[in-house]
């Protein structure tokens, strides 16, 4: 079975970092992504984990650890447009014909607060 | 398109209809998929294409649902006989590649009265 465990909200202040966790238990492993939602909107893609370590993109960096099934999406110097849901997703196992399964968590509501 | 367009954003209808949601992915995204989303989850995985063939369609829910692709193009996503457990966002997304990012449309609203 697939289990993705995130918190369902944060609070953090404009100008602050934040970090949101997540943990998975999936049926294989085949890398981690992050995406953000903001309300009424598409998901948009963060960033992407297949090795073990951190991964940074600008403000965003994202971590991943392999053997404790865990990751952690970090936000600094927050803005308010980063209030928003982001979702962790595992890409579990090879499920043939070209598919690896994607599994999404429920997501993480952060608001940033003045 | 220069992003992945979803038809209709929102749709009403009443228990027991009929309903086809469209999506016309990027261009040249040769994978396709469907999720659909209930308030305060995230995406769940229905259906995902290569080319013309569903090739995964291990997540719909139900015989209700099925989904076509004949051109390797536009899909349609068909439900029938609409419940009101149906109504959700329904996600469309495309990838160029086996491993890459997905790109997501703006989703169809289905609520069933």
């Amino acid at each position: 079975g697939q289990n993705i465990d995130q918190p369902t909200e944060m609070t953090a202040t404009e100008g602050a970092i934040v970090q949101i966790n997540c943990t998975y238990q999936t049926s294989g492993f085949n890398g981690l992504f992050w995406y953000q939602q903001h309300a009424g909107e598409a998901p948009t893609f963060l960033s992407y984990n297949v090795l073990d370590g951190l991964e940074e993109k600008g403000r965003f960096s994202s971590f991943l650890s392999r053997s404790k099934g865990y990751s952690y999406l970090l936000l600094k110097e927050l803005q308010m447009k980063d209030s928003a849901s982001y979702l962790c997703a595992v890409k579990g196992r090879y499920s043939g014909a070209g598919s690896y399964q994607l599994t999404f968590g429920k997501g993480t509501k952060l608001s940033v607060i003045p | 398109g220069a992003g992945v367009s979803q038809t209709p954003s929102n749709k009403v209808t009443e228990k027991g209809k009929y309903v086809e949601l469209r999506c016309d992915p990027i261009s040249g995204h040769t994978a396709l998929y469907w999720y659909r989303q209930s308030l305060g989850q995230g995406p769940e995985f229905l259906i995902y294409f290569q080319g013309t063939g569903a090739a995964d369609d291990s997540g719909l829910p139900n015989d209700r649902f099925f989904a076509v692709r004949p051109e390797g193009s536009v899909s349609t996503l068909k439900i029938q006989r609409t419940e009101r457990g149906d109504s959700a966002v329904y996600l469309c997304a495309s990838s160029l590649k086996l491993t890459g990012e997905l790109f997501f449309g703006e989703g169809s609203r289905l609520t069933v009265l």
